[in-house]
């Protein structure tokens, strides 16, 4: 099983600012199949990043992924009011998909 | 476009089998996996597993024994059932397509209580 950390668990930033999260697993993702989601209160997740770093549609492109291997991030270059939301990844390169712990973007 | 609903019991009795079904709109349910995934309150999302539209599944080993899930294309819609259920198994229920999920069906509250 491919186990993976979210961190920090919770990140208090600023409308505007950088958001930068990390999401390391236990070991290589092969294909870089790592995904990205953002979940609001109340709501179902909704795919942000496929493939470590391809937007899926209609995510704006302030959303970007990285990494490759066992590291991968997601940055949100300058946060808007709708993006503070809790954010997961997930690994799907294997028959076992796993998700990490998330990590809460709050408002400062 | 595509949708996708949950539906089944909200109130499961410890012991009994947790039933769900999800039906798929607007698109074909062929060619695709469709997963379960669960989320307790307030807590992460867990994989519960998945099955192709031909049939072939993957599930969880740490739920393994419990699960089937099961497909059937002639209503687009496709199913879990989950065994033998305690109170740890109360979450919200949501249906996906795709690996990774691009579309996701608005969850479902089930409960595990007498």
């Amino acid at each position: 099983e491919i186990v993976l950390t979210q961190s920090p668990g919770t990140l208090s930033l600023s409308p505007g600012e950088r958001a930068t999260l990390s999401c390391r697993a236990s070991q290589s993702v092969s294909h870089n199949y790592l995904a990205w989601y953002q979940q609001k209160p109340g709501q179902a997740p909704r795919l942000l990043i496929y493939g470590a770093s391809s937007r899926a549609t209609g995510i704006p492109d302030r959303f970007s992924g990285s990494g490759s291997g066992t590291d991968f991030t997601l940055t949100i270059s300058r946060l808007e009011p709708e993006d503070f939301a809790v954010y997961h990844c997930q690994q799907y390169s294997s028959s076992l998909l796993t998700f990490g712990g998330g990590t809460k973007v709050e408002i400062k | 476009q595509v949708q996708l609903q949950e539906s089944g019991p909200g109130l499961v009795k410890p012991s009994e089998t947790l039933s769900l079904t999800c039906t798929v709109s607007g698109g074909s349910i062929s060619n695709y996996y469709w997963s379960w995934i669960r989320q307790p309150a307030g807590k992460g999302l867990e994989w519960i597993g998945r099955i192709y539209s031909y049939g072939s599944t993957n599930y969880n080993p740490s739920l393994k024994s419990r699960v089937t899930m099961s497909v059937d294309t002639s209503k687009n819609q496709f199913s879990l059932k989950l065994s033998s259920v305690a109170a740890a198994d109360t979450a919200v229920y949501y249906c996906t397509r795709g690996a990774p999920s691009t579309h996701w069906g608005q969850g479902t509250l089930v409960t595990v209580s007498s």
